[in-house]
């Protein structure tokens, strides 16, 4: 079992705003990080630490963190953010690293 | 700009051992965590293990008893061993580049691998 839990599935219209959330007790110590993973793809990270985005994503995405909870934001989703998206981090002892169980994003 | 590169066998046997090697290239090998990752078909993703330049090694509980992950410094590769595979070890493995540290003001970590290879798929049928 996953230390990081997801909601398995996300719908949201286009142009609107989603939010994918990521709960675990090591959270509270680590920022997570969020992979965009298209099907037959790699992933590919698109937020890490407190809210940083890697050369060549959208500023739409972004990232925050409250307690254990870290949340993936994207604003005016578009069409092309249909994926699945996971997050990852540590885990409590900070020896091994974690990924949540993933998220679908459909993009209405 | 760092590459990933990565071959390894497709198509095992019960009970064979899987062996994968990831090459680095474009970029230093020193200073981070070199991951091992997989996933089955339809399912998410599972951290393997990860190794650093100096041989020190960290693995998934789960998989402990049978994995061993190896670096090569002097190639920039590192290598996944997988011993006494089962239909359940039949996943895409991808490995990939960590970085972890502190963040400014002290209090909070960050972790995240930030370069994948493309994946290589692991069939285990008898």
């Amino acid at each position: 079992s996953s230390e990081l839990t997801q909601d398995p599935a996300v719908s949201v219209a286009l142009g609107q705003t989603v939010r994918i959330t990521c709960q675990g007790d090591s959270l509270r110590s680590y920022y997570a990080s969020w992979y965009q993973q298209k099907p037959g793809q790699a992933p590919v990270l698109v937020i890490y630490g407190k809210n940083n985005r890697p050369s060549g994503i959208p500023d739409r995405f972004s990232g925050s963190s409250s307690g254990n909870t870290a949340s993936l934001t994207i604003t005016g989703a578009q069409a092309e953010d249909e994926a699945d998206y996971y997050c990852n981090s540590r885990d409590s002892s900070g020896n091994h690293a974690v990924f949540g169980g993933g998220t679908q994003l459909t993009v209405l | 700009q760092v590459q990933l590169q990565q071959w390894g066998a497709g198509l095992l046997k019960p009970s064979e051992t899987l062996s994968l090697t990831c090459a680095v290239y474009g970029g230093s090998f020193s200073g981070y965590y070199w991951s091992w990752i997989r996933q089955p078909p339809g399912k998410g993703l599972e951290w393997i293990g990860e190794i650093n330049h100096s041989g020190s090694t960290n693995y998934n509980p789960s998989l402990k008893s049978r994995v061993t992950i190896s670096v090569d410094t002097s190639k920039n590769q590192f290598s996944l061993k997988l011993s006494s595979v089962t239909a359940a070890d039949t996943a895409v493995y991808y490995c990939a580049r960590g970085s972890s540290a502190v963040a400014a003001g002290g209090s909070y970590y960050y972790y995240y691998m930030d370069v994948w290879g493309k994946g290589t798929t692991v069939t285990v049928s008898s």
